[in-house]
């Protein structure tokens, strides 16, 4: 079965602190994942897709298949950071799964 | 930069009552998508669509859903008797190939 597994529903940091945004994925096949990000009432924006490594806004995330985990990590938190995140799996049958979302909220 | 776009952005319908919700994908975009939201749940697939035909569907998606793209830009989600439990929030998407954008949803609420 295909599942996205977010532990964290609230992660709550201060300013500069560093940040982990655990996702672990359930899938047979080769997965594509994702990073989407919800600023208050806002769209879902893509944040990061593992196939890019790139880094968007100080974020990082590697795909790690021996721990089927896809983590978003930032080593100083800003405020403006305060969002939804949901890790997303795209089976390559054109749809994602996602997760249920962290709640990230940065405090000054 | 061009954005998925929907409307409207509030619907309120009484139960066993028809309603179009409507999208306006990224224009160069050949897949398109439907995912729902309710409230306090994760984002749930519904529907993508290719080359004029649905290419994948949930089980959510039974028979009172269709799509349809009419003419070209607009891409369309029809629920042809809404039931209470369908009130939520619906999400269009489009994409090139693995990356899907999405547009700022519709607030469904059925009565």
């Amino acid at each position: 079965a295909q599942r996205v597994t977010q532990p964290e529903k609230l992660l709550s940091v201060f300013k500069g602190a560093p940040v982990e945004l655990k996702c672990n994925y359930s899938y047979s096949g080769s997965p594509e994942l994702f990073w989407y990000v919800q600023y208050s009432r806002q769209r879902l924006q893509l944040l990061l897709r593992h196939i890019s490594r790139e880094s968007i806004k100080g974020f990082t995330a590697d795909l790690n298949k021996g721990e089927t985990s896809f983590h978003l990590k930032k080593p100083f938190a800003q405020e403006e950071d305060s969002a939804m995140y949901y890790c997303a799996l795209n089976t390559g049958f054109q749809k994602l799964v996602f997760g249920t979302g962290t709640r990230l909220l940065v405090s000054p | 930069e061009p954005e998925v776009t929907q409307t409207p952005s509030h619907q309120v319908t009484q139960m066993g009552q028809e309603v179009i919700l409507r999208c306006v994908p990224i224009s160069n975009h050949l897949y398109f998508y439907w995912y729902r939201q309710i409230l306090g749940q994760k984002v749930e697939f519904l529907v993508s669509f290719y080359n004029n035909e649905i290419s994948e569907k949930s089980e959510i998606f039974d028979d009172q859903f269709s799509v349809e793209r009419p003419d070209g830009s607009n891409f369309t989600l029809k629920i042809r008797s809404t039931k209470l439990e369908d009130s939520a929030m619906y999400f269009c998407a489009s994409g090139q190939k693995e990356t899907q954008y999405f547009g700022p949803g519709t607030r469904l609420l059925v009565l």
